[in-house]
């Protein structure tokens, strides 16, 4: 089983700042099968990138996904306020669907 | 817009059997597959298993010798049942859609809280 590693924990940054997440998996994804939600306290997540770097509908072009392989990216270019959340990754992989342990942008 | 909504019992004793549904807010479940994922306090997020309008399914190798997922009790509502639950499976469930790739999930219900405590 493929083991996702988010880093940092915590992010703590102003609005307007550039945040970069990271996601790391355990063995290399075939065909970057890998996607990224956000998930605001108390609601549902919500799809932003997937197949690691395509936006999924409605979601602003300040989200991007890069990466491959074992190493994959969302950068958000300038936090807005409704940006402060959890965020999440997730493979699919031999009829599997893996997420990682989060990663909480906080205001500083 | 089509919404997702879990409901069920808050509370199941140890070695019962949790029972949760999911009722979709559109005239069926076809041309989709529908999972079950759940969190614990402080842990990520586990997928269970899916089932597609067929009722075909696959489970998580993990969980799948107690869990069951069957379409119903209407054509647009799916269900879960997980067995001889333990104090390991207090978590948030969350039903979800898969997305037209079937390998992510592009909607998900709000979730609903599931203590398991005598």
């Amino acid at each position: 089983e493929i083991v996702l590693t988010q880093s940092p924990v915590t992010l703590s940054l102003s609005p307007g700042e550039r945040a970069t997440l990271s996601c790391r998996a355990s063995q290399s994804l075939s065909g970057s099968y890998l996607a990224w939600y956000q998930q605001k306290g108390g609601q549902a997540p919500t799809l932003l990138i997937h197949d690691a770097s395509s936006r999924a509908t409605g979601v602003p072009d300040r989200f991007s996904g890069s990466g491959s392989g074992t190493d994959f990216t969302l950068t958000i270019a300038r936090l807005e306020r409704e940006d402060f959340a959890v965020y999440y990754c997730q493979h699919y992989g031999h009829s599997l669907w893996t997420f990682g342990q989060g990663t909480k942008v906080e205001i500083k | 817009q089509v919404q997702l909504q879990e409901s069920g019992p808050g509370l199941v004793k140890p070695s019962e059997t949790l029972s949760l549904t999911c009722s979709v807010s559109a005239d069926s479940l076809s041309y989709h597959y529908w999972s079950w994922i759940r969190q614990p306090p402080g842990k990520r997020l586990e997928w269970i298993g899916y089932i597609f309008e067929s009722g075909s399914t696959n489970y998580n190798p993990a969980l799948s010798s107690r869990v069951i997922m069957s379409i119903g009790p209407s054509k647009s509502q799916f269900s879960l049942k997980l067995s001889s639950v333990t104090a390991a499976d207090t978590a948030v469930y969350f039903c979800a859609r898969h997305s037209g790739s079937w390998r992510y999930f592009d909607l998900w219900g709000q979730g609903t809280l599931v203590t398991v405590s005598s």
